[in-house]
């Protein structure tokens, strides 16, 4: 089974700018979580997304945010990019239901860096 | 602010040794603590995960021991292998969200 995918792997983009980010789950999952990951900050929770809709939010500006579509693949939006956004950016996927199967899986994530 | 705090940050072992990393949370709602490993370049792999109503789960040479009176749990790498050196990161979760520990960074040396 094909794991998490990310597009793009990189991304370089100016300050001011807006970027979005694309994640594939793995087949059958439909929870999408997005975590920002710095070297100061650590791994940070986004938002999640399960059917279309954002089940939970972290603690970031409105400037982040995200959509899923109807076959689960999921989008996060950033805009008027700040430096302090350069990170990687990972996407976790999960069955999401409320069966108790709750493992999230990680893609490679992308490395977003803003000049 | 940091709900789960790991340590230590970062930790060095020979080979066939036990490596020991140690996470506390302070929320009592989280009811599911995984660990996770990350090799440079790469996304976090979930190595094990346990829920609070069981205090040890072992999955080969991975165990986590819980102790939810302490709010605390860790993780034992036994016979550690060089191959093991990455950064390891404990989380915890109540739902979907994920709170991450800092992260150890953890050296086998040969």
């Amino acid at each position: 089974k094909a794991g998490v995918t990310q597009t793009p792997r990189y991304l370089i983009k100016t300050r001011g700018q807006q970027v979005t980010l694309s994640c594939s789950p793995i087949s059958g999952h439909r929870s999408v979580s997005w975590y920002q990951q710095t070297p100061g900050q650590g791994l940070q929770f986004l938002f999640e997304y399960f059917s279309e809709t954002q089940r939970n939010k972290g603690n970031f500006p409105g400037r982040f945010s995200g959509r899923q579509f109807s076959n689960s693949r999921s989008e996060m939006n950033v805009s008027t990019l700040e430096l302090g956004d350069s990170a990687l950016y990972l996407c976790a996927s999960s069955r999401g239901g409320t069966g108790g199967e709750v493992e999230q899986y990680f893609g490679p994530g992308t490395r977003l860096t803003v000049t | 602010q940091q709900q789960v705090k790991q340590s230590p940050q970062s930790l060095i072992v020979q080979k066939g040794g036990i490596s020991i990393i140690n996470c506390a949370y302070e929320n009592t709602a989280f009811d599911y603590f995984p660990w996770y490993q990350q090799f440079p370049g790469k996304g976090p792999a979930l190595l094990i995960a346990i829920r609070p109503d069981v205090s040890e789960k072992k999955e080969g040479r991975f165990t986590i021991s819980f102790n939810k009176s302490a709010k605390q749990f860790s993780l034992h790498i036994m016979d550690s292998q060089p191959g093991d050196s990455a950064t390891y990161f404990c989380a915890a979760s109540k739902y979907y969200a994920l709170n991450f520990g800092k992260g150890t960074s953890l050296l086998v040396t040969p």
